[in-house]
């Protein structure tokens, strides 16, 4: 059964820190991952992804891959208290099915 | 239209109810995914479509589950005999990429079995 694991929280930043979520998966033969924030009540957005090792910016939004120790991590600069949501990681499976962590809550305090 | 739409936003059943939840995905779209959130939890997929064909459905938790998508478009999933377990969030989502690059989902069904 493969597996995303993610600390559910809650994540609490002051606002203007870095915020840092982090993910790890169990199948090492996995290529695609994901970050979806869900906003309580709301539908899962895709706000990143990412399929090499490395870092891949986008605005104030790092991803960070290390596929030699299955983990990825979001990085949030200058968090808002508009970021504050549930931060969901998710893996990339044959077929294109996600398979998702339970997400990490994130509250940015003014 | 100009995203997935879902209906109906809100369903309660009573216990024992056949329910059917239906899914318009973005026009021209020919992947289509379920996938059933429980509160505090990630979604869990349930199902997934090519155009018409049901290439994947390891995830229907019980024969009560069932998901069709007749014309390759719009896509309905009904559960049966409906249990307090089945109370969730049901989430669609398209995409025209088999899913390579992430996909958006709909607003959702939020099911109340009581």
């Amino acid at each position: 059964q493969k597996e995303v694991e993610q600390n559910s929280g809650p994540l609490s930043v002051p606002e203007g820190a870095i915020a840092s979520l982090n993910c790890t998966y169990s199948d090492r033969g996995s290529q695609s991952f994901f970050w979806y924030r869900q906003y309580s009540g709301k539908s899962p957005e895709l706000i990143m992804f990412i399929y090499s090792n490395g870092d891949k910016e986008d605005g104030r939004f790092t991803a960070q891959l290390n596929k030699a120790s299955q983990y990825v991590s979001l990085l949030i600069r200058d968090s808002q208290p508009s970021d504050s949501a549930t931060y969901l990681c998710a893996v990339n499976e044959e077929g294109g099915k996600l398979i998702f962590g339970q997400g990490t809550e994130l509250s940015v305090k003014p | 239209g100009a995203g997935v739409s879902q209906s109906p936003r809100y369903k309660v059943a009573k216990r024992g109810q056949d329910v059917a939840l239906r899914c318009d995905p973005i026009s021209g779209h020919v992947s289509l995914f379920w996938y059933q959130q429980a509160l505090g939890q990630g979604p869990e997929f349930l199902t997934y479509f090519q155009n018409e064909a049901q290439l994947d459905k390891s995830g229907l938790p019980s024969d009560r589950f069932f998901a069709e998508r007749p014309e390759g478009s719009v896509s309905t999933l009904k559960i049966q005999r409906t249990q307090q377990e089945d109370s969730a969030v049901y989430l669609c989502a398209s995409t025209d990429l088999g899913g390579t690059y992430g996909y958006t989902f709909g607003s959702g069904t939020r099911l109340t079995v009581v």
